[in-house]
């Protein structure tokens, strides 16, 4: 069983709705929860970073982590057809005086229809 | 600010060829990260240099290696190439040892698409 579960989609969604991704993962570690999105043929760019449990907005996004139920989601509201991308989510547990450790999901494929 | 970069954009190797992938950030960041994406693989970590003249192992290191050239420069290396390392790499860098999200947050670069034949 992979660290981090994430389903790949595809996720169709029409112009406006409110879309919800999700991740869960099994390593009770975890403290730092980061979104990325990929758009096609491009490089992962940093979406939304949040800290243990607890909710982030930022705009339409808000980023929201359960630690209980080792979940976390990425909201989207007033979907827009540029948000059509892959979404990874990525996860760490911070060890003081070392580089990063991000495990990601395989990231979910989202379709926004005008 | 550029912020990560990589050369070439695109590779076509024959099997047994060897290449360099070149990756420079601009951020004044201690760590970088050299990483493969596969279809339903995800994102799967090579090697990683948490600050310069530092070096590791990640998740698949085998077939390639590393030189951290200096603060900057980060590149990776295929000796002999293989039909099994055609993927897409990507380079990345974060802030280094200095704690919290500093340290957590990498930024990526655009990635360099290979195909060994």
């Amino acid at each position: 069983q992979k660290e981090v579960e994430q389903d790949p989609g595809p996720l169709s969604v029409p112009e406006g709705a409110i879309v919800s991704l999700n991740c869960t993962y099994s390593n009770s570690a975890f403290q730092y929860f980061m979104w990325y999105r990929q758009y096609s043929r491009k490089g992962p760019e940093l979406l939304m970073y949040t800290y243990s449990s607890g909710n982030k907005e930022d705009g339409r996004f808000t980023a929201q982590v359960d630690k209980s139920s080792k979940y976390i989601s990425l909201f989207i509201r007033d979907s827009q057809p540029s948000d059509s991308a892959t979404y990874l989510c990525a996860m760490s547990a911070f060890d003081t005086g070392t580089a990063s450790k991000l495990t990601f999901g395989t990231g979910t494929r989202l379709q926004v229809t005008l | 600010n550029a912020g990560v970069t990589q050369t070439p954009k695109f590779q076509v190797l024959k099997t047994g060829q060897s290449m360099t992938l070149q990756c420079a950030q601009d951020m004044n960041h201690n760590s970088m990260y050299w990483y493969r994406q596969d279809p339903g693989m995800g994102l799967r970590l090579i090697y990683y240099s948490a600050s310069e003249g530092t070096t590791d192992k990640g998740e698949v290191p085998n077939g390639y290696n590393v030189s951290r050239l200096n603060k900057r420069e980060f590149s990776l290396r295929l000796e002999s190439a293989a039909p099994s390392q055609t993927s897409v790499y990507f380079c990345a860098s974060s802030g280094g040892a200095s704690g919290g999200w500093t340290q957590e947050t990498q930024y990526f670069g655009p990635g360099t698409r290979l195909l060994v034949l």
